[in-house]
This record gives C-alpha cells, structure tokens and sequence, in this order.
C-alpha cells in the first residue's frame, strides 16, 4: 500500500492520559499536514510540516499538543492530559513537492473517556 | 483567515439525476479548490480540484465550477448511482505549500 497510512486506527483512553499517533506519508512526499475531524464537521487545520521543519501551527493547537517529523518521514502527534473536548478523528495528510494535491490518510480515532 | 461556507448540508437525489453542491469563499486570495469525498468512516478522497485560472473542469461524470469574481465553486455530478452516496467537502487554498480550509460537507444520498 502507497497511500498514507496512520496508527492506530482507533485510541480509547481516559481523561488526563497522553496518547501519540504516528503518520506515514507517500513516499517521497515532503510536505506533511495534520487536520482533526469531528463529527459532521469538515477537518480542521492543525499544523504542517515541509520535510522536518514545522512551518505553520494552528491557534487550536494548544500547548497540550505537540509535533514533531524528525527525520522528515513519519510524523507524530502528541496530546498530553487529554480532555474530553480533545475527542475528535486526527487526520494525516501528505503532498509532494510542488503539487497541490493533498493526499489524506485512513485517520487515528481518539475517544476520551 | 479563510472561510468556506457549503450548502446545502444534505442533498437527496433520484438516481440518475443530477446533484450540485455549492461553496463561497472569503479570501480572494486563495487559489486552489480541491474536492473531497468521504465515506463513512474512511478517508476523505480527492475527487476532483481546480486552480484559480481555469473556470471549469470536468473528469467524466463530475465537473467543478469557479466564479473568482463571485468567490464560488461548485460541484456538480450528472448521472448520479448509488456509489455516489457519501458526504462531499469543499476546499480552498492559497497554493502550493498551503493548508486547505474546509467547509461543513454535504451529504449526498442517491435514491434508487
């Protein structure tokens, strides 16, 4: 499989916990992006990476969340103390230089109990 | 920043008939708009895109629309068939490089 893949698929866990995701990109692609859906709501913009560096956050991204793509392949994302606000399904996307086209992942969903 | 109004938020068609999904936008300085679909619990999937310098575009059975001027796009798809049943988001951005800004999503059902 060449798409975008994110784990896990699924993540249950209790207020106050810290939870990570991880993304994979397309191969080659070196613009990553991280958007957080919630239900019946288009995905929301969080924070975008070209290559290693994180170029843009978004003001929803409090300082409870971080990210990081240390070595320009994967990404993870972070949320420490979760709350239950933070329920959402956490959305990976990758482009390839040049390119408009934004390709997105399956999505992690995060329920907090 | 950008805003992105869709309507309508649920759309119910005859299959065979066609649908039309519409957007604004607010910042004329975006450039790029994508379109989405997503089935439930999968991925949303780039359906079809257009750029600020084409007023239309089409790829079979869906096209897309763009009035800069007007700062609106839409989608429209003809023959509709019951695979086309999903919910559908329109985007825009500023380009290369750029997030994209969704609207809330239509939900299209195709009746049989």
């Amino acid at each position: 499989d060449t798409g975008v893949s994110q784990n896990p698929r699924h993540k249950i866990t209790k207020r106050g916990q810290n939870v990570t995701f991880r993304c994979d990109p397309i191969s080659e692609h070196n613009r990553l992006y991280w958007y957080r859906q919630t239900l019946g709501q288009g995905p929301e913009f969080l924070t975008y990476f070209q290559n290693e560096a994180q170029l843009e956050k978004s003001r929803l991204l409090s300082d409870r969340f971080s990210a990081e793509r240390p070595k320009g392949s994967f990404s993870t994302l972070e949320i420490q103390r979760t709350e239950q606000g933070d329920s959402a399904m956490y959305l990976c996307a990758s482009s390839g230089q040049g390119y408009y086209e934004q390709y997105f992942g399956p999505g992690t969903r995060l329920t907090v109990t | 920043g950008e805003n992105v109004e869709q309507h309508p938020s649920t759309l119910s068609v005859q299959e065979g008939d066609s649908a039309v999904i519409k957007c604004t936008y607010s910042d004329s300085a975006s450039n790029y708009f994508p379109w989405y679909k997503q089935e439930l619990g999968k991925r949303p999937q780039l359906i079809i895109d257009i750029r600020s310098n084409v007023g239309e575009k089409k790829d079979q059975r869906i096209a897309v629309t763009l009035n800069k001027t007007a700062k609106h796009f839409s989608l429209h798809i003809t023959e509709t068939q019951p695979e086309d049943s999903a919910v559908y988001f329109c985007a825009a951005s500023q380009g290369v490089d750029e997030k994209l800004t969704f609207g809330t999503g239509t939900r299209l059902t195709i009746i049989p």
